[in-house]
């Protein structure tokens, strides 16, 4: 079946520095949803994006999906403390399949 | 407020004993779903529902089941549980399938098969 792998599994930064997650699909994805799940908390969206190529910003988070749209990554510039916790991306309109998640912990 | 609930949040329960697991929203959202989280395995889908009384599996169904009777309520059915299947669930709602929209989760429910 597909198959959405996320990598790093573990990333620590220290606060301030950037930090990025990938994703990558053997198959052409539909679409790709991003979400932030805290630490005992539930996943939480953060974003779509459906074109080839598409970049959206959020502040400090830059989302972008590749040509082939076999590929995704999420990038946190200056991390701060807030931005702990693990993030998943996803991707489906009925089925969805989610990537393994990439856990994020930021040292003060 | 806008929010999915499930209950409950926390359950201990013994092989072969059968339980339900509620899910509610208040969004009247169309379509609705339920996964599994397990340490490094990330969340997988076990059934989602586009619609009252239309449902169909994901990915990891076996030993699960699931009713959409009614558009804000989807429980999840284990009719005979197995240690294999302690995890933590989460429900989820969207707006409309078929369409790319953001899904909105419950806050989790616990469950541990001894």
């Amino acid at each position: 079946g597909q198959q959405v792998m996320q990598i790093p599994q573990y990333q620590h930064v220290q606060e301030g520095e950037d930090f990025t997650t990938y994703c990558n699909s053997s198959t052409t994805l539909s679409n790709i949803q991003w979400y932030k799940q805290r630490p005992g908390g539930h996943p939480v969206f953060l974003i779509q994006l459906v074109k080839s190529g598409e970049v959206k910003k959020q502040k400090r988070l830059t989302f972008q999906f590749g040509e082939a749209k076999k590929n995704s990554s999420l990038h946190i510039t200056a991390t701060q403390t807030t931005d702990v916790g693990t993030y998943f991306c996803a991707s489906g309109t009925y089925k969805y399949i989610f990537g393994t998640g990439t856990r994020l912990k930021v040292l003060a | 407020e806008a929010q999915v609930t499930q209950n409950p949040r926390y359950l201990i329960t013994v092989t072969g004993k059968k339980l339900t697991v509620t899910c509610s929203q208040n969004m009247n959202h169309e379509y609705m779903s339920w996964y599994r989280q397990d340490p490094g395995l990330g969340l997988r889908q076990i059934y989602y529902s586009m619609n009252v009384e239309v449902t169909d599996k994901g990915d990891v169904p076996e030993g699960y089941k699931v009713s959409r009777k009614e558009k804000r309520n989807f429980p999840l059915i284990l009719e005979s549980p197995s240690p294999n299947q302690t995890s933590l669930y989460f429900c989820a709602s969207s707006l409309r399938p078929g369409r790319s929209y953001e899904q909105y989760f419950g806050p989790g429910t616990r469950l541990t098969v001894t």
